[in-house]
């Protein structure tokens, strides 16, 4: 079973800075197979990175997914107000597709 | 436009069933995988269980295996997911969502609460 750690648990930072938020597996995923959400409050998620890098489709530029093997990374180049919002990583590699536990971007 | 609506959800005392139903509209279903995704109060998301296109197999996370079954009937556009011997630990927000391949889980229905509780 992979379990995917994500940190930190909770980003507090400004409209206009940059944030950078990590999804750890505890084994090798393929890349193919990393997709990234957003959620807000009392909404259903709404999936932003897939291919671990693959914008999804209306989500703006700003949002950018990297990585491969066990480390992943979603960053949002300049805050907008309606970034901020709970993200998750999911894996589609192996059966049970399992979330990480979200990261919190909260406004500071 | 693509469109996911869950029902069924509601109160149900421990130890007893529930069917939710996803009903499917705006794209082919028969030719989707779908998922189950809960989320407790307060809590991060769970991913329950999928469905093939054809409903030819399904996967389940390990605390509902045994007491939870996902159903699908495509002359319908219908998902269904029975719960069986339902405890308070299973009371969530459960959304179903559609499966493209290698793009994950790209639309989602707007959920409905299943609270057990006696």
């Amino acid at each position: 079973e992979i379990v995917l750690t994500q940190s930190p648990g909770t980003l507090s930072l400004s409209p206009g800075e940059r944030a950078t938020l990590s999804c750890r597996a505890s084994q090798s995923v393929s890349s193919s197979h990393l997709v990234w959400y957003q959620q807000k409050p009392g909404q259903a998620p709404r999936l932003l990175i897939y291919g671990a890098s693959s914008r999804a489709t209306g989500i703006p530029e700003r949002f950018s997914g990297s990585g491969s093997g066990t480390d992943f990374t979603l960053a949002i180049s300049r805050l907008e107000p309606e970034d901020f919002a709970v993200y998750y990583c999911q894996q589609f590699d192996t059966s049970p597709w399992a979330f990480g536990q979200g990261t919190k971007v909260e406004i500071k | 436009q693509v469109q996911l609506v869950e029902s069924g959800g509601g109160v149900v005392q421990p130890g007893r069933s529930l069917r939710l139903s996803c009903a499917a509209s705006g794209f082919t279903f028969s030719s989707n995988g779908m998922h189950w995704v809960r989320q407790a109060p307060g809590k991060g998301l769970e991913w329950v269980g999928n469905i093939a296109f054809d409903g030819s197999s399904e996967y389940y996370a390990d605390s509902v295996k045994g007491r939870f079954t996902i159903t699908r009937d495509n002359s319908k556009n219908t998902m269904y997911l029975q719960m069986n011997s339902l405890r308070a630990e299973d009371t969530a927000v459960y959304f179903c969502a559609r499966y493209v391949g290698d793009m994950g889980l790209d639309h989602w229905g707007q959920g409905t609460l299943v609270t057990v509780s006696s």
